[in-house]
């Protein structure tokens, strides 16, 4: 079955640094893709980056970018110049191409202190 | 477009009674998905649609537990007979190409059974 697990419940960073959140996967699809997901305490689901796993390059979108480790199946965020807005329960997300089930993490509690 | 508009937005319930969540996706998209977020579980996939066909339902919980898209403007979740452990936020999504691009989240409904 896939499972996709984020070790850290919450990190904190202060405006305009750096930080990155973990996400480890296991599947047995040979194409599938991995998202990250921001849900800011509005409850809106919304779309950070997306990665094809069949796909060398890291994934980038403006201050967000991907550290994708396809052998270590190892999918990390980095945000940065955070900025407050950023202030958000983030989630990794697996969909295989085939039969396996669609996965989201348990989500890391990011807080971005002033 | 408006979005993925779900209704009610909040829905407060006695144990035993049947609860009907509605959701219109986005026009054009052609997957529909429904999730469940609790504290303990996260977020997980109930069921999600192809061209209002049922594509995987193996993540709805139980037969009191039901889906239904008669067309493509419109989704229903059935709970019947309702359990306080069915208290949750259930967010509907729709995508375009399938769960491996974007998916794009209505707000939720905040379902308290007492």
């Amino acid at each position: 079955a896939q499972t996709v697990t984020q070790s850290q419940p919450e990190m904190s960073v202060q405006e305009a640094e750096t930080v990155t959140l973990s996400c480890t996967y296991d599947t047995s699809e040979n194409n599938y893709y991995l998202f990250w997901y921001k849900q800011p305490p509005s409850r809106q689901m919304i779309l950070v980056i997306r990665q094809e796993a069949y796909k060398q390059q890291n994934a980038t979108e403006n201050r967000f970018s991907v550290n994708f480790q396809k052998a270590a199946k190892s999918f990390s965020l980095k945000i940065s110049d955070s900025q407050l807005g950023d202030t958000a329960m983030y989630f990794c997300f697996c969909a295989g191409g085939g039969s396996e089930k669609l996965v989201f993490g348990k989500g890391t509690k990011l807080t971005v202190n002033p | 477009d408006a979005g993925v508009i779900q209704s009610p937005r909040h829905e407060v319930t006695e144990m035993g009674q049947e609860v009907t969540l509605r959701c219109k996706p986005i026009s054009g998209h052609d997957y529909l998905f429904w999730y469940r977020q609790t504290m303990m579980r996260g977020l997980e996939l109930l069921i999600y649609f192809n061209n209002n066909v049922p594509i995987d339902d193996s993540g709805m919980p139980e037969d009191r537990f039901s889906a239904k898209m008669p067309n493509a403007s419109f989704s229903t979740l059935k709970i019947q007979p309702s359990e306080p452990r069915d208290s949750a936020v259930y967010f509907c999504a729709s995508s375009w190409q399938g769960p491996t691009y974007e998916q794009y989240f209505g707000p939720g409904t905040r379902l308290t059974v007492t």
